[in-house]
């Protein structure tokens, strides 16, 4: 079964500086990868994702990842954050074999607070 | 605008009362999912639904159960048996009966709390 690690729960930066939040997979196969957002009381929204081919992957937002099978990550990066940022993401993952049916496997969340 | 319609936002239960939690779409999405979030714990898979009438259990499906007997709705029951129920509950769809290379549109959740 698949599995996902998310190392840091919670993540502080200042407004205007990089990002980089962590995710780390296990699973046999090439894996298709998700990074999703959720504000405080709302649903999840879906950042980015990664199936196959080139290995850093552009989001909404002015977020990208990119994909390291050799390091089994799959970080999410923003060169500069802003304000609005302030959020949980979820790293997710799901077998690239599969014969049907969404069976996600999410990480635990990253907390990022953005100071001003 | 389509989208996923989840109701209640906040829903209050007595201990021993089965509640029903509603999760209509709009998308015309084949696949929809219940999800349970617990603080620190990422989110879990209740139940799930390719088609019309049919349906599988998920990752923690006791003490719940589920009906999909029309592509737009996808009702949640959390019955007595559920030891803790207390969690945010989150409805997704996936459009192509959930293969993965469709991803998840997610409701705005339900806060349930039951004392």
């Amino acid at each position: 079964a698949q599995s996902v690690t998310q190392p840091d729960i919670h993540i502080t930066v200042s407004e205007g500086a990089s990002l980089e939040l962590r995710c780390n997979y296990s699973y046999g196969a090439t894996p298709y990868l998700f990074w999703y957002v959720q504000s405080p009381g709302q649903g999840l929204q879906l950042l980015l994702k990664y199936f196959s081919g080139d290995t850093l992957v552009q989001g909404i937002k002015g977020f990208e990842a990119e994909f390291k099978r050799s390091q089994s990550s799959f970080n999410l990066r923003k060169p500069s954050v802003h304000w609005s940022d302030a959020a949980e993401y979820f790293c997710a993952v799901a077998p690239g074999n599969t014969g049907g049916g969404n069976k996600l496997t999410f990480g635990t969340g990253t907390q990022l607070k953005v100071e001003l | 605008d389509g989208g996923i319609t989840q109701s209640p936002k906040y829903l209050f239960r007595k201990e021993g009362q089965n509640v029903t939690l509603s999760c209509e779409q709009n998308l015309n999405h084949d696949a929809m999912y219940w999800y349970r979030q617990d603080p620190g714990q990422g989110l879990r898979l209740i139940y799930y639904s390719q088609i019309v009438n049919d349906f599988q259990k998920g990752d923690i499906a006791e003490g719940y159960s589920v009906s999909r007997e029309k592509k737009e709705s996808f009702p949640l029951t959390v019955t007595s048996a559920q030891k803790n129920p207390t969690a945010f509950y989150l409805c997704a769809s996936s459009p192509n009966q959930g293969l993965y290379n469709s991803p998840l549109h997610f409701g705005n959740g339900t806060r349930l709390t039951v004392t």
